[in-house]
């Protein structure tokens, strides 16, 4: 079973310039997190998909972040303008079902951001 | 609000030696609680989860609601167990269903 798949894997960009990332999940699984993990922090989510719906994105900075997840496979996370403090990893996840005690993230390689 | 906390940022010990990583939780309501484990160079993937009450690779955790907390224990450690560890929390079916992660705990096994 192939994992979920990310790219770019790095990325180094300017401050106030744009930047999109992409994650195929695995196939079949409903459900489609991205987590933003800042150096010598653990993950932090930025926002639940379920299928193609919003589930959560109360941590999601709409200002600047936005994401997608089209036919509820595929998904893009894109900063547009870039900040200082949005160097980080970006992890994307992806589970069979909506979360819970009973299923299991599956996580990419995620995509190092350096914003200078 | 869901919070995790792992004090330790490295624990160091040798082979052989006992293990055990904190986890402590601020969670009102009935939390789900997870380790996951990074070994160098690899995806982040779950250990363990504190309803299969199984031991992973030699690991064991055990839910104490009355500490809030869910620490990971090995009796014996060895070098392969060398990696970054992360508590996790969900918030069930009444609360956040993605996991709230800890700032994680790198362990080192030295020979």
């Amino acid at each position: 079973e192939a994992g979920v798949a990310q790219s770019p894997r790095y990325k180094i960009i300017e401050k106030r310039q744009s930047v999109a990332f992409w994650c195929n999940p695995i196939s079949g699984h409903a459900t489609l997190y991205w987590y933003q993990q800042i150096l010598g922090q653990g993950p932090k989510l930025l926002i639940q998909f379920q299928n193609n719906g919003v589930v959560d994105d109360s941590q999601l900075p709409k200002d600047r972040f936005s994401a997608e997840r089209l036919k509820g496979v595929d998904s893009t996370l894109k900063i547009q303008p870039a900040k200082l403090e949005d160097s980080a990893v970006y992890l994307c996840a992806s589970s069979p079902r909506g979360g819970g005690i009973t299923d299991t993230q599956y996580f990419g390689p995620g995509t190092r951001l350096t914003v200078l | 609000a869901q919070r995790v906390t792992q004090p330790e940022k490295l624990l160091s010990v040798f082979k052989g030696a006992p293990v055990e990583l904190k986890c402590n939780y601020s969670y009102s309501g009935s939390p789900e609680l997870f380790w996951y484990v990074q070994y160098s160079r690899q995806r982040l993937q779950l250990l363990l989860r504190h309803i299969s009450r199984e031991s992973i690779k030699g690991f064991t955790a055990d839910l104490n609601k009355g500490e809030t907390s869910f620490h990971l224990k090995k009796p014996f450690a060895q070098e392969e167990d060398s990696a970054m560890y992360y508590c996790a929390l969900s918030g069930g079916f009444t609360g956040r269903r993605a996991l709230t992660f800890g700032s994680g705990t790198r362990l080192q096994v030295q020979p």
